[in-house]
Protein backbone atom coordinates (compact mmCIF):
# COMPACT_ATOMS: atom_id res chain seq x y z
CA UNK A 1 0.00 0.00 0.00
CA UNK A 2 1.39 4.24 -1.00
CA UNK A 3 1.80 5.81 2.13
CA UNK A 4 3.22 8.31 3.99
CA UNK A 5 4.03 6.87 7.68
CA UNK A 6 5.28 8.74 11.02
CA UNK A 7 6.58 7.39 13.99
CA UNK A 8 5.45 8.53 16.85
CA UNK A 9 1.98 9.40 16.61
CA UNK A 10 1.96 11.00 20.15
CA UNK A 11 4.97 12.22 22.04
CA UNK A 12 5.37 14.66 25.20
CA UNK A 13 8.08 15.41 25.98
CA UNK A 14 9.99 18.25 28.06
CA UNK A 15 12.13 21.62 27.36
CA UNK A 16 15.76 21.01 25.75
CA UNK A 17 15.51 17.29 25.65
CA UNK A 18 16.24 16.68 21.10
CA UNK A 19 13.62 14.06 19.81
CA UNK A 20 13.49 13.14 16.31
CA UNK A 21 9.95 11.82 14.37
CA UNK A 22 11.04 10.02 11.48
CA UNK A 23 9.24 9.92 8.14
CA UNK A 24 9.15 7.42 5.73
CA UNK A 25 7.40 7.13 1.90
CA UNK A 26 7.53 3.72 -0.29
CA UNK A 27 6.08 5.95 -3.70
CA UNK A 28 9.70 6.91 -4.82
CA UNK A 29 8.83 10.43 -4.13
CA UNK A 30 11.59 12.81 -4.53
CA UNK A 31 9.59 15.78 -2.82
CA UNK A 32 8.88 15.70 0.71
CA UNK A 33 8.19 18.39 3.16
CA UNK A 34 7.27 18.77 6.97
CA UNK A 35 4.36 20.59 8.09
CA UNK A 36 3.16 22.11 11.34
CA UNK A 37 -0.62 23.07 12.30
CA UNK A 38 -1.94 24.74 14.60
CA UNK A 39 -5.19 26.11 15.29
CA UNK A 40 -6.02 29.20 13.30
CA UNK A 41 -2.94 29.32 11.44
CA UNK A 42 -3.06 26.26 8.76
CA UNK A 43 0.04 24.42 8.02
CA UNK A 44 3.05 26.14 7.70
CA UNK A 45 6.20 24.95 6.18
CA UNK A 46 8.82 23.91 8.32
CA UNK A 47 11.50 22.51 5.75
CA UNK A 48 11.15 20.61 2.23
CA UNK A 49 13.45 18.68 -0.13
CA UNK A 50 13.50 18.40 -3.86
CA UNK A 51 15.65 15.28 -3.40
CA UNK A 52 18.71 13.18 -1.90
CA UNK A 53 20.68 15.66 -0.24
CA UNK A 54 19.01 18.77 -1.35
CA UNK A 55 17.13 20.53 1.85
CA UNK A 56 15.42 24.20 2.08
CA UNK A 57 13.88 26.43 4.78
CA UNK A 58 9.87 26.51 4.74
CA UNK A 59 7.92 29.55 6.37
CA UNK A 60 9.15 28.45 10.46
CA UNK A 61 12.28 26.67 10.16
CA UNK A 62 13.41 28.09 13.25
CA UNK A 63 14.32 25.33 15.95
CA UNK A 64 14.10 22.65 13.45
CA UNK A 65 16.44 20.52 11.38
CA UNK A 66 15.99 17.97 8.55
CA UNK A 67 18.10 15.52 6.57
CA UNK A 68 17.41 13.97 3.39
CA UNK A 69 20.34 10.63 3.03
CA UNK A 70 18.08 8.10 1.45
CA UNK A 71 15.38 9.42 -0.88
CA UNK A 72 12.02 7.26 1.10
CA UNK A 73 13.44 8.74 4.84
CA UNK A 74 13.25 12.83 5.93
CA UNK A 75 13.31 12.85 9.51
CA UNK A 76 12.41 16.19 11.81
CA UNK A 77 15.00 16.64 14.42
CA UNK A 78 14.06 18.87 17.24
CA UNK A 79 17.89 19.81 18.99
CA UNK A 80 16.35 21.67 22.23
CA UNK A 81 12.43 21.98 21.87
CA UNK A 82 10.34 24.37 23.51
CA UNK A 83 6.75 24.59 24.57
CA UNK A 84 5.97 26.68 21.45
CA UNK A 85 7.05 24.30 19.19
CA UNK A 86 3.73 21.90 21.07
CA UNK A 87 2.01 21.44 17.93
CA UNK A 88 0.94 18.44 15.36
CA UNK A 89 3.13 17.99 12.62
CA UNK A 90 2.83 16.20 9.31
CA UNK A 91 4.70 14.91 6.44
CA UNK A 92 4.39 14.74 3.19
CA UNK A 93 5.77 13.67 -0.61
CA UNK A 94 4.91 14.02 -3.69
CA UNK A 95 6.49 12.83 -6.71
CA UNK A 96 7.62 16.03 -7.97
CA UNK A 97 7.72 19.69 -6.74
CA UNK A 98 4.20 21.28 -7.07
CA UNK A 99 2.12 17.75 -7.71
CA UNK A 100 0.00 16.21 -5.54
CA UNK A 101 1.28 15.96 -1.29
CA UNK A 102 0.12 12.84 -0.04
CA UNK A 103 0.14 13.38 3.89
CA UNK A 104 1.33 11.08 6.64
CA UNK A 105 -1.29 10.81 9.49
CA UNK A 106 0.43 13.33 12.22
CA UNK A 107 2.70 13.59 15.03
CA UNK A 108 1.62 15.06 18.03
CA UNK A 109 4.13 16.43 20.00
CA UNK A 110 3.56 18.26 23.25
CA UNK A 111 6.96 19.92 24.65
CA UNK A 112 6.19 20.99 28.67
CA UNK B 1 4.18 38.80 2.32
CA UNK B 2 2.67 35.93 0.59
CA UNK B 3 -0.94 35.08 2.25
CA UNK B 4 -3.96 33.55 1.21
CA UNK B 5 -7.64 33.75 3.12
CA UNK B 6 -9.91 31.62 3.55
CA UNK B 7 -13.82 32.47 4.59
CA UNK B 8 -15.73 31.09 6.45
CA UNK B 9 -13.32 29.27 9.35
CA UNK B 10 -16.61 27.39 10.07
CA UNK B 11 -19.33 26.64 8.00
CA UNK B 12 -22.64 24.66 8.92
CA UNK B 13 -24.95 23.66 6.64
CA UNK B 14 -28.04 21.29 6.28
CA UNK B 15 -27.76 17.47 4.38
CA UNK B 16 -28.11 17.65 0.99
CA UNK B 17 -27.84 21.55 0.56
CA UNK B 18 -24.56 23.39 -1.04
CA UNK B 19 -21.55 24.88 0.78
CA UNK B 20 -19.05 27.47 -0.71
CA UNK B 21 -15.78 28.11 0.35
CA UNK B 22 -13.91 30.95 -0.73
CA UNK B 23 -10.19 32.14 -0.85
CA UNK B 24 -8.42 34.64 -2.02
CA UNK B 25 -4.38 34.94 -2.27
CA UNK B 26 -1.80 37.78 -3.06
CA UNK B 27 0.70 36.32 -4.60
CA UNK B 28 0.01 37.13 -8.44
CA UNK B 29 2.33 35.00 -10.14
CA UNK B 30 0.39 31.94 -8.46
CA UNK B 31 -0.37 29.30 -10.63
CA UNK B 32 -1.63 26.28 -9.07
CA UNK B 33 -4.62 26.38 -6.88
CA UNK B 34 -5.32 22.81 -4.83
CA UNK B 35 -8.02 21.86 -2.25
CA UNK B 36 -7.31 19.37 0.67
CA UNK B 37 -9.70 17.47 3.06
CA UNK B 38 -8.82 16.64 6.30
CA UNK B 39 -10.89 13.98 8.29
CA UNK B 40 -10.61 13.90 11.92
CA UNK B 41 -7.37 12.47 13.07
CA UNK B 42 -5.66 12.41 9.79
CA UNK B 43 -3.78 13.63 7.66
CA UNK B 44 -4.74 16.34 4.44
CA UNK B 45 -5.68 14.66 0.97
CA UNK B 46 -6.18 16.40 -2.08
CA UNK B 47 -9.53 16.72 -3.35
CA UNK B 48 -9.82 18.65 -6.68
CA UNK B 49 -7.28 21.21 -7.75
CA UNK B 50 -6.94 23.70 -10.77
CA UNK B 51 -4.56 25.86 -12.66
CA UNK B 52 -4.85 29.16 -13.83
CA UNK B 53 -5.04 28.65 -17.69
CA UNK B 54 -9.08 27.12 -16.17
CA UNK B 55 -11.70 28.93 -15.10
CA UNK B 56 -13.61 26.24 -13.38
CA UNK B 57 -13.24 22.37 -12.66
CA UNK B 58 -15.59 19.77 -11.86
CA UNK B 59 -15.64 16.09 -10.18
CA UNK B 60 -19.18 14.84 -9.43
CA UNK B 61 -20.12 17.19 -6.33
CA UNK B 62 -17.62 19.07 -6.02
CA UNK B 63 -16.47 22.06 -8.45
CA UNK B 64 -13.45 24.96 -8.17
CA UNK B 65 -13.65 28.18 -10.00
CA UNK B 66 -11.01 30.56 -10.49
CA UNK B 67 -10.97 34.55 -11.03
CA UNK B 68 -7.27 35.36 -12.11
CA UNK B 69 -8.19 38.72 -12.30
CA UNK B 70 -9.81 39.12 -8.57
CA UNK B 71 -7.19 36.51 -7.27
CA UNK B 72 -9.93 34.21 -5.53
CA UNK B 73 -11.08 30.81 -5.61
CA UNK B 74 -13.68 28.78 -4.38
CA UNK B 75 -14.79 25.07 -3.35
CA UNK B 76 -18.29 24.41 -4.32
CA UNK B 77 -19.84 21.28 -3.07
CA UNK B 78 -23.03 20.38 -3.92
CA UNK B 79 -26.06 17.63 -2.23
CA UNK B 80 -23.92 17.58 0.67
CA UNK B 81 -23.50 14.44 2.71
CA UNK B 82 -22.64 13.32 6.22
CA UNK B 83 -19.19 12.29 4.88
CA UNK B 84 -18.62 15.68 3.73
CA UNK B 85 -17.99 17.00 7.24
CA UNK B 86 -14.43 17.89 7.55
CA UNK B 87 -11.82 20.38 7.42
CA UNK B 88 -11.40 22.10 4.19
CA UNK B 89 -7.69 24.01 3.21
CA UNK B 90 -7.01 26.32 -0.10
CA UNK B 91 -3.55 26.54 -0.99
CA UNK B 92 -1.91 28.51 -3.68
CA UNK B 93 1.55 28.13 -5.53
CA UNK B 94 4.32 30.27 -4.36
CA UNK B 95 5.26 32.03 -7.85
CA UNK B 96 9.15 32.43 -6.45
CA UNK B 97 9.33 28.78 -5.47
CA UNK B 98 6.55 26.84 -6.29
CA UNK B 99 6.26 25.73 -2.67
CA UNK B 100 2.22 25.83 -1.57
CA UNK B 101 1.30 28.97 0.65
CA UNK B 102 -2.05 27.41 2.56
CA UNK B 103 -5.37 29.17 4.02
CA UNK B 104 -6.51 28.90 7.60
CA UNK B 105 -8.95 25.94 6.76
CA UNK B 106 -13.05 25.69 6.80
CA UNK B 107 -14.78 23.69 9.33
CA UNK B 108 -17.68 22.02 7.13
CA UNK B 109 -20.09 20.69 9.66
CA UNK B 110 -23.09 19.35 7.73
CA UNK B 111 -26.54 18.53 9.88
CA UNK B 112 -28.74 15.55 9.44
Amino acid sequence: EAQVTQNPRYLITVTGKKLTVTCSQNMNHEYMSWYRQDPGLGLRQIYYSMNVEVTDKGDVPEGYKVSRKEKRNFPLILESPSPNQTSLYFCASSLQDGGEQYFGPGTRLTVT
Amino acid sequence: GENVEQHPSTLSVQEGDSAVIKCTYSDSASNYFPWYKQELGKGPQLIIDIRSNVGEKKDQRIAVTLNKTAKHFSLHITETQPEDSAVYFCAAERGSNYQLIWGAGTKLIIKP
